[in-house]
Formats: structure tokens, sequence, C-alpha cells
């Protein structure tokens, strides 16, 4: 069955402490793989995104990512967090080309960072 | 650029009555979606709309309607209303069919049924 499983559900940091944040799915064929962040009472807005090339891919606000295939793995990172990266983290993937746009989400992580 | 739009934010309703939820998109993209989000079980998929004029389960589509009224509206409909669906609900569009072509979401409805 296709499913994205996030490790963490809960994190706490202090400002400046590094981050790393898990995602493993299970997907048949190609995939499309997205962070998305929800900073508290607003929408999902989009972090980044990996659908092929390098397998390091960087999004906003300092974030990045690594598809690592052998693992299924799609981890999130930030060298440094700031109190402003209070949020919930989703990781979501869909298939490749032609595929319907639906998205399997994680079941989240919220992120407290401590000023 | 409004982009994904949808109305009410905010709606108590009591077991049994009936509403409409409205979505529209202004980036002219052919596929809608609806999600609700739950405490611990992320975003899921209550259904969606590949192309105006199609419309298709997702993953929790039980005591939910949708249609889709034309390429900007996607409107989901409880007719009676459950304690079980107090959600937050998210509309969503996309440009489906292209690799990589990521959703852009709305504002979300805080949805309570009491």
């Amino acid at each position: 069955a296709q499913s994205v499983s996030q490790h963490n559900h809960h994190v706490i940091l202090s400002e400046a402490a590094s981050l790393e944040l898990g995602c493993n799915y299970s997907y048949g064929g190609t995939v499309n793989l997205f962070w998305y962040v929800q900073y508290p009472g607003q929408h999902l807005q989009l972090l980044l995104k990996y659908f092929s090339g390098d397998p390091l891919v960087k999004g906003i606000k300092g974030f990045e990512a690594e598809f690592i295939k052998s693992k299924f793995s799609f981890n999130l990172r930030k060298p440094s967090v700031q109190w402003s990266d209070t949020a919930e983290y989703f990781c979501a993937v869909n298939g490749g080309s032609g595929n319907t746009g639906k998205l399997i989400f994680g079941q989240g992580t919220t992120l407290q960072v401590k000023p | 650029n409004a982009g994904v739009t949808q109305t009410p934010k905010f709606q108590v309703l009591k077991t049994g009555q009936s509403m409409t939820l409205q979505c529209a998109q202004d980036m002219n993209h052919n596929s809608m979606y609806w999600y609700r989000q739950d405490p611990g079980m992320g975003l899921r998929l209550i259904y969606y709309s590949a192309s105006e004029g199609t419309t298709d389960k997702g993953e929790v589509p039980n005591g939910y309607n949708v249609s889709r009224l034309n390429k900007r509206e996607f409107s989901l409909r409880l007719e009676s209303a459950a304690p079980s669906q107090t959600s937050v609900y998210f509309c969503a569009s996309s440009e489906a069919g292209q690799r990589g072509t990521e959703a852009f979401f709305g504002q979300g409805t805080r949805l309570t049924v009491v």
C-alpha cells in the first residue's frame, strides 16, 4: 500500500540548533516528493520538492532535503533553526508524470523552536 | 493573485445539518482536491477532480459529495453532518500530469459538528 511515514511527531529545539526530520515512503514507480509547512493558523505552503535530477534539493528559508532512493527516504534538514520555524511539517508523495496529482501525506511533525 | 480561495473559514454545525464548502482557484489548474486534516493523521484525500466534469473518491469519501461546477470551482457538501466530520478542510489545485508540479492550498475551513 502507498504510504508516507514521518518518524518524529513532536520536536522541540532551541534556536540555532540543527534540524533533521525523517520521512520514508512506500510507493511504486517514479515519485514526486514534497515537504510542506503549515505555520500556526495558516494554510500549507511548499517548502521544497524533488522529482528528478540532483537528489539534494534546496528550498525556501534555508531548508534542504535529500532523496535517497535506496532507502525510500526524503529527510528534511536545516543547519540552524529560528523561532519563526515553529510550525507543522508534512512530507508528501505522488506519482510521476501522468499522475492525477493526488498527494499521500505523512502524519506531520510539529516543530517547536524555543527562543 | 488570490490562488485558492475557500469559504467559509469557520463553521459550527449541529448533527444532521447540511452545508457546502466552496472553493475557487484562479490558476487555471485542471485538477482540484478536497482534503481533511485531523491531529496525528496528516491530510487525507476526500475527493478529487482530475478535470472539469470528472470527480473521483479519495481515501475518506463517506458522508461527502462534491461538484466540479466549472474549471475554477469545486465544492464539498456534507448532507447530514456528524461529529466525526469535525475537522479542518483544505481545498487544493494543481496542474496534475506534469512531473513535479505541486499543489496549492486554500486557507482551510475549520468545521465543528456538535
